[in-house]
């Protein structure tokens, strides 16, 4: 099963362009990336999903460079609501569970 | 509501009594999963059901915890003789395969007084 790190916290302003890096040095070939958003007293959302180059959504894109050992979620400008911690998963369909790091904490400031 | 369902959402117990959740996962996905989070940390994988197997068990999942899923359809995690230190969220999932990504409940909040 691939680690991922990603940064513990992150600030950003509203209206900011927000980009959280998740590296998976140990990244398999059938391994998908999967992204998670958070808020206080609720269970994970999921965001975002990709396997390689570039993925998009009405939330946020996620890149993911050629040798696909890290990838970048890409938040368009933020507000207030994207307050939140943010978590990079790495796995594929026969995995037998889904293993969350710490994440990362995201505060967007006025 | 198409969502997956936990109930209850906050349960208070004391200690050495047993407790049970339930969990309703959207009615097609075939994966169901258990996750306990305590404040400030990422959701620690408790265990794993496909269909109504249980395919994967943490550690962390003493035998004091037991989890079920009758039928692939709903689930249950009992906790018995609870202890101050199982006081946390505990937060079910489903999915239809893990590629497609998980859905999760809102939890149930535990607190052992």
């Amino acid at each position: 099963l691939a680690k991922t790190t990603q940064p513990i916290s992150m600030d950003s302003y509203e209206g900011q362009e927000v980009n959280i890096t998740c590296s998976h040095n140990n990244i398999a070939t059938n391994d998908y990336i999967t992204w998670y958003q958070q808020f206080p007293s609720q269970g994970p959302r999921f965001i975002i999903q990709g396997y390689k180059t570039k993925v998009t959504n009405e939330v946020a894109s996620l890149f993911i460079p050629a040798d696909r050992k890290s990838s970048t979620l890409s938040l368009p400008r933020v507000s207030l609501s994207d307050t939140a911690v943010y978590y990079c998963l790495v796995g594929d369909d026969n995995n037998n569970d889904m293993r969350f790091g710490a994440g990362t904490r995201l505060t967007v400031k006025p | 509501d198409t969502g997956v369902s936990q109930d209850p959402r906050h349960k208070i117990t004391k200690r050495g009594q047993n407790v049970t959740f339930r969990c309703d996962p959207i009615s097609e996905h075939n994966r169901l999963y258990w996750y306990r989070q305590t404040l400030g940390q990422g959701p620690e994988f408790l265990t794993y059901f496909q269909n109504e197997a249980q395919l994967e068990k943490s550690r962390l999942l003493s035998d004091r915890f037991s989890a079920e899923r009758p039928k692939g359809s709903f689930s249950t995690l009992e906790i018995q003789r609870t202890e101050q230190g199982d006081s946390a969220m505990y937060l079910c999932a489903s999915s239809q395969g893990q590629v497609n990504g998980a859905f999760f409940g809102q939890g149930t909040r535990l607190t052992v007084v």
